[in-house]
């Protein structure tokens, strides 16, 4: 059972680079968000979907970019990468209620 | 506004010994899920335990059990006879079920030590 797979696991880029992650998951949920987790901090959500063709500001959007062109994907992009967006980046994919998100693997994105 | 709130950064517990972590939270939404996630030092983050706002019991998982007390919008976890593999970051989180997009937000977590 993969559950919610992201791309890639680790990545280095130079400052004013742009990069897209991947989120996929196959559970076929409706809601996907994207996180960053800062060392010794918590998750804070960047920007979130409630289905395929929707996404919304988190707590902190601004810097990145999603897409949800297919139910099952969620795409996170930098357009011009800072030094202050090096961080674990984590998706995540949950039903409708209230109920918990599963989450991926992580991404360890380092900014230079 | 939806918040969560965990005050404490860092916990030592002796091997075998009950720990309580807490949490609070704040919510105008009436139905809602709160969640506890642990993150070991490998990364990945493993769900614990889910209590829905309108169940009638604390909710128990294993050693895992959730002390819910609504009017004071707490939802600690605790941890019966811990044991080293306990130690790591410890995460509260909530889903308002009908404001707020369903977004889940999470707490700044707690760091759980167990020592020998």
């Amino acid at each position: 059972n993969a559950g919610v797979t992201q791309t890639p696991k680790f990545r280095v880029l130079k400052t004013g680079q742009s990069m897209t992650l991947l989120c996929a998951q196959d559970m076929n949920h409706e809601y996907m968000y994207w996180y960053r987790q800062d060392p010794g901090m918590g998750l804070r959500l960047i920007h979130y979907s409630v289905g395929e063709g929707t996404t919304a500001k988190g707590e902190v959007p601004d810097g990145y970019n999603v897409s949800r062109l297919k139910k099952q994907n969620f795409l996170l992009g930098l357009e011009s990468a800072a030094p202050s967006q090096t961080s674990v980046y984590f998706c995540a994919s949950s039903g409708t209620g209230a109920t918990e998100a599963f989450f991926g693997q992580g991404t360890r994105l380092t900014v230079v | 506004a939806q918040k969560i709130t965990q005050t404490q950064p860092g916990m030592f517990v002796q091997e075998k010994e009950a720990v309580t972590l807490d949490c609070t939270y704040d919510t105008s939404d009436p139905s809602y899920g709160l969640f506890w996630y642990k993150q070991p030092s490998s990364g990945e983050m493993i769900f614990l335990i889910y209590q829905g706002s309108y169940d009638q019991q604390n909710a128990t998982e294993g050693r895992y059990s959730l002390n819910f007390q609504k009017a004071r919008k707490s939802a600690n976890l605790v941890i019966s006879a811990s044991q080293l593999g306990d130690s790591a970051m410890y995460f509260c989180a909530m889903r308002e079920a009908y404001s707020s997009a369903s977004k889940i937000i999470f707490g700044s977590g707690t760091r759980l030590s167990i020592r020998p």
